[in-house]
């Protein structure tokens, strides 16, 4: 399978762990995003990087919420002391800045459950 | 900022029959992409039609058709001849044409269901 890959699907945590989610996005794409999709809503945009650099992060990343793409190849999104307020689906795409109308291709979510 | 409205949570159509799904955003730009995408139940999005805001002819792929009013700000999607495998969460989403590829902007959604 070369699409977009999550990793875990889901994920169930006590309030105040960290959790890391890992994307690994279709290999030779260059831009790799991250969004948050709660239930019943729209995703919503939290990060994105052109290769290892990030390019811009939206004020729904929170100072506990840091992503990286060290080899501009796969991302990890982490949160620190997750709160219940955190549980949504976390949404990973990848594009490449080459291709025409440059589509986002998204892998299957990390579903994330705060108790 | 840009926003996407999708006024309808939820639609239901007839096997067979046509649906219409609408999408309103605003945006002050001239040059931009909107998409539908469909979100099949506990599977990942996929792309179902694009419009770039520079044509004027509504794209258009097999059963998957779009109205697009740039005047108006109206990005309507037509599904002829439903199949049960139609049924997902649809989203509009808007993306600004600039500089490489920019983070896509979606509405909340709207949840077709297909009757057999």
């Amino acid at each position: 399978d070369t699409g977009v890959s999550q990793d875990p699907r889901h994920k169930i945590t006590k309030r105040g762990q960290n959790v890391t989610f890992r994307c690994d996005p279709i290999s030779e794409h260059n831009r790799l995003y991250w969004y948050r999709q709660t239930l019943g809503q729209g995703p919503e945009f939290l990060t994105y990087f052109q290769n290892e650099a990030q390019l811009e992060k939206s004020r729904l990343l929170s100072d506990r919420f840091s992503a990286e793409r060290p080899k501009g190849s796969f991302s990890t999104l982490e949160i620190q002391r997750t709160e219940q307020g955190d549980s949504a689906m976390y949404l990973c795409a990848s594009s490449s800045v080459a291709e025409g109308l440059r589509e986002q291709f998204f892998g299957p979510g990390t579903r994330l459950t705060v108790l | 900022a840009q926003t996407v409205t999708q006024s309808q949570p939820e639609m239901s159509v007839q096997e067979a029959e046509t649906v219409t799904l609408s999408c309103t955003y605003d945006t002050s730009e001239s040059d931009y992409y909107l998409f539908w995408y469909k979100q099949p139940p506990s599977r990942q999005m996929i792309l179902v039609i694009r419009q770039e805001a520079y044509k004027q002819q509504n794209a258009t792929e097999n059963r998957f058709s779009v109205n697009f009013q740039k005047a108006a700000k109206s990005f309507s999607l037509k599904i002829s001849d439903s199949q049960l495998g139609d049924a997902a969460m649809y989203f509009c989403a808007y993306r600004t044409q600039n500089s490489g590829n920019t983070p896509l902007v979606f509405g909340k959604g709207t949840r077709l269901s297909v009757i057999a």
